[in-house]
């Protein structure tokens, strides 16, 4: 049953401390977004990696946010330092490409990390 | 002006009915086009996706594009109280492989 996979499912943490959430990608998949959802602003992409490599990491706040691709197998959202306003579920998603680069991918998403900073 | 815009409704049809879903995007260059369902709580899965003009039809399902009006609908045929989510249109951009999400429209199938 292919899915991809975030852990850790919910996180509680104090202001200022550092956050680190990760994601297994679909087996084969080469593209990964990460997304953060909240009722006010819906799903806002933050980062976009494909073949690991980052394309798109415009709607990410820099000075505490980044995000890495190890290995294929693996995607990694940090905040430091986090702060309240970063509360909001975090969705990774994996996809791959049709063969026409110019048409879309197809996003499959894990289940998220509901994030919560006190 | 949002580069991905749908009402947020909520709309309420009753059992049976047809449900109608509009998305409009600002960039004319988008090319793909998808709508994805989400429950309360979980995630985004993926219903359709659409890259030509016209309509596409899967089962009770059927999404229609206008490039010309920047336009995208989900019709929801023979509507099902398990119909009732969030339903999120998604697009994306020329030359990009990213995908940006309007803020989705809360569907209510009544019994």
């Amino acid at each position: 049953d292919a899915r991809v996979t975030q852990t850790p499912r919910h996180k509680v943490t104090e202001m200022g401390q550092e956050v680190t959430m990760r994601c297994q990608p679909i087996l084969g998949h080469n593209t990964v977004f990460w997304y953060r959802q909240t009722m006010m602003q819906g799903l806002e992409l933050l980062a976009y990696f494909r073949n690991r490599a980052p394309l798109d990491d415009s709607g990410m706040p820099k000075d505490r946010f980044s995000a890495e691709m190890p290995d294929a197998t693996l995607a990694t959202l940090k905040i430091q330092p986090s702060e309240p306003r970063d509360s909001a579920v975090y969705f990774c998603a994996s996809g791959l490409p049709p063969p026409w680069d110019a048409r879309g991918t197809e996003a499959f998403f894990g289940q998220g990390t509901r994030l919560t900073v006190v | 002006q949002k580069e991905v815009e749908q009402n947020s409704g909520p709309l309420s049809v009753p059992e049976g009915a047809i449900a109608s879903l509009n998305c409009t995007y600002s960039d004319r260059g988008s090319q793909s086009f998808f709508w994805y369902r989400q429950y309360s709580g979980k995630s985004p899965e993926l219903i359709m996706f659409i890259y030509s003009n016209g309509d596409k039809e899967d089962g009770r399902f059927t999404a229609q594009l206008n490039k010309a009006s920047q336009y995208v609908s989900l019709l929801i045929r023979d509507s099902q109280p398990s119909d009732s989510a969030t339903y999120l249109c998604a697009v994306n951009k020329r030359s990009q492989g990213n995908l940006i999400f309007g803020k989705g429209t809360k569907l209510s199938v009544k019994p």
